[in-house]
Order: structure tokens, then C-alpha cells, then sequence
């Protein structure tokens, strides 16, 4: 089983700010199949990028993602009010499907 | 619009069953697989089982095989989860998703595109 890692646990940051959240695969994640998902509280997860870095429907292009391999980046080139919320990478690569423990990104 | 709706959820003793609904709509039912995502509170999103748009696959995480079944029902465009042998650690809150690749584009790619708002299951005693 592939086990994701994502860092920082927490990021505290202010409107307006870059955030960059990584996550790091204990294996080789095969053809880039990773995906980012955002989650507020209450809520169902959304998805937000796969395939490592294509936006699915409807996300602002202030959100990146990169990476190859083991290790992967979700960027936010600048943070609205909405984008507070805490963030999951997910592995579709191989089986069983696995997801990182979460990054929050948090109001400063 | 797309639309995924849990339900079935509830407090079980430990041992015991309960069956999970997640109704569609809003697009082809049989173009796409389903799974089943759970969240332990206060915990990460674990990967369940998923149904293949026809039928004819399902995969489940090796913790709940043998255990929870996953089935589908084209006229009522609903996918079940039916959960036996509950643990304290099935635990958590059960979202279905729609895998993002329709039929057309080959295998489930394990993707999850559309979200229901969940369900809640308590195994406790």
C-alpha cells in the first residue's frame, strides 16, 4: 500500500498569500496519477486537481499542482477567503486507493 | 445536475449489519463506476470499495473483504454497501463518489469527481 505524506499539517497564512503543500508518496506513484481533493467543515470532499496537475471543472487557475514520482505540490499563487479549508492528496495508481492525512490551511 | 445521496446510516452493536444506500442522478447511470470513501472522525478519507459502471468488478480495501458488499441496481440507479460483521473501527462517516471516467474511456481510473454529503455509521456498543 502506497502511504502519502503531507506537509505541513497545518499552514497559517493570510489572504492574499502563496501556499504550497506537498505530499510524498512512500512508493512511486505511476504515471503522475495523483490527485488533490479540498475539503471544508461539514462537507463532502471536492475534487480540485488529478493527474498531478490538470484542474478539474470549475477550479480557479490559482490553483497548481506539479510533481512527479514521489513527491507532489499543490500551490495556491494567492489565497481568497473560500480557499481556507484543509487539503488531501489521494494516489489512484495502485491498489488500494490511498489519501495523505491532510494539510489545513488556516487564517492568519 | 449530478447528484449523489447517501442513506442507511445509524447507531450498530458491534457484530451487527446495516446496508448503505447511494441514490443517483442528473447523469448515465450506467457509464460510470461507484465507490464508497469513508472518514473516521477527526481522521483522514479511507477508500472502501468500488462497482464498476456494469457490474462486472468490484474491489474492496483488504479490512472490509469478506465482510461488505457492494452491489448496484440500474433500474433504481442506486449502489449499496451491505456491511456484516461491523468492527468499532467501520466506525466514521460513508460518502459515495462517481469515479471521474466514464465507461468510454476504459477502466475506473479511481477518481472521484462527484460526492454525496455522507452518512453516518456508529458501531458502539
Amino acid at each position: 500500500e502506497i502511504v502519502l505524506t503531507q506537509s505541513p499539517g497545518t499552514l497559517s497564512l493570510s489572504p492574499g498569500e502563496r501556499a504550497t503543500l506537498s505530499c510524498r508518496a512512500s512508493q512511486i506513484v505511476s504515471s503522475s496519477y495523483l490527485a488533490w481533493y479540498q475539503q471544508k467543515p461539514g462537507q463532502a470532499p471536492r475534487l480540485f486537481i488529478f493527474g498531478a496537475s490538470s484542474r478539474a471543472t470549475g477550479i480557479p487557475d490559482r490553483f497548481s499542482g506539479s510533481g512527479s514520482g514521489t513527491d507532489f505540490t499543490l500551490t495556491i499563487s494567492r489565497l481568497e477567503p473560500e480557499d481556507f479549508a484543509v487539503y488531501f492528496c489521494q494516489q489512484y495508481g495502485s491498489s488500494p486507493l490511498t489519501f495523505g492525512g491532510g494539510t489545513k490551511v488556516e487564517i492568519k | 445536475q449530478v447528484q449523489l445521496v447517501e442513506s442507511g446510516g445509524g447507531v450498530v452493536q458491534p457484530g451487527g449489519s446495516l446496508r448503505l444506500s447511494c441514490a443517483t442522478s442528473g447523469f448515465t447511470f450506467s457509464n460510470y463506476a461507484i465507490h464508497w470513501v469513508r472518514q473516521a472522525p477527526g481522521r483522514g478519507l479511507e477508500w472502501v470499495a468500488l462497482i464498476w459502471f456494469d457490474a462486472s468488478r468490484e474491489d474492496y480495501r483488504d479490512s472490509v473483504k469478506g465482510r461488505f458488499t457492494i452491489s448496484r441496481h440500474r433500474s433504481t440507479r442506486k449502489v449499496d454497501l451491505q456491511m456484516n460483521s461491523l468492527r468499532d473501527e467501520d466506525t466514521a462517516v460513508y460518502f459515495c463518489a462517481r469515479d471521474l471516467n466514464p465507461m468510454y474511456f476504459g477502466e475506473p481510473q479511481g477518481v472521484f469527481d462527484v460526492w454525496g454529503q455522507g452518512t453516518t455509521v456508529t458501531v458502539s456498543s
